[in-house]
């Protein structure tokens, strides 16, 4: 079975620096995908960035960018230039590739990490 | 467009009592799933759905019931609720059953169990 292993329960970053969140995976699979998501005080679930385990180029989106190591099965967070509404809850999240068969749209989620930023 | 909505997004219920969570969803997905939130324990898959009148068990089943009598809403049935039925509850759905789109999430409703 797949695992997601956040391992930072809280981190702290300054207003407009950088700060990167780990994220470790278990799998046998070769074809999956692999999710950042951010859950903010309101509760909503929204998707910060995805990648692909074909694809070799580390996905990014603005300010948010991963570091993805295959071979390593690390999935970090990057997140530069901090603003304050970037503190949330964020969740690591692993779902199975289109040849896996069942419920390919399962996402494991990894415990999270609670981010603060300091004014 | 309202997306998934779910309600309600807090309840308070006693031991043995019995409730319906409602998801509902207004962009003809076919894929729908219900997680719960637990502190630590990041988002766990109760039971999922892939069209109308298809469902299986997720991750953590026991002490829940579904159905889907429409493309459009799944609700989620406590049939004996039990303290350790306190959670944050989040319906999910995307468009395609195994595709690579994004899972859109409902904001959540709070269940305390006393």
């Amino acid at each position: 079975a797949q695992t997601v292993t956040q391992s930072q329960p809280e981190m702290s970053v300054q207003e407009a620096e950088t700060v990167t969140l780990s994220c470790t995976y278990d799998t046998s699979e070769s074809d999956y995908y692999l999710f950042w998501y951010k859950q903010p005080p309101s509760r909503q679930m929204i998707l910060v960035i995805r990648q692909e385990a074909y694809k070799q180029q580390n996905a990014t989106e603005n300010r948010f960018s991963v570091n993805f190591q295959k071979a390593a099965k690390s999935f970090s967070l990057k997140i530069s230039d901090s603003q304050l509404g970037d503190a949330a809850m964020y969740f690591c999240a692993y779902r199975s590739g289109l040849n896996y068969g069942g419920a390919t749209n399962k996402l494991i989620f990894g415990t999270g990490t609670l981010l603060a930023v300091q004014p | 467009n309202a997306g998934v909505t779910q309600t309600p997004k807090f309840q308070v219920l006693k031991t043995g009592q019995s409730m319906t969570l409602q998801c509902a969803q207004d962009m003809n997905h076919e894929y729908m799933s219900w997680y719960r939130q637990d502190p630590g324990m990041g988002l766990r898959l109760i039971h999922y759905s892939v069209g109308a009148g298809i469902t299986d068990q997720g991750e953590v089943p026991n002490g829940y019931n579904v159905s889907r009598s429409t493309t459009e809403d799944f609700p989620l049935r406590l049939l004996s609720a039990a303290p350790s039925q306190t959670s944050v509850y989040f319906c999910a759905s995307s468009y395609e059953v195994r595709g690579t789109g994004e899972l859109f999430f409902g904001e959540g409703s709070r269940l305390t169990v006393l």
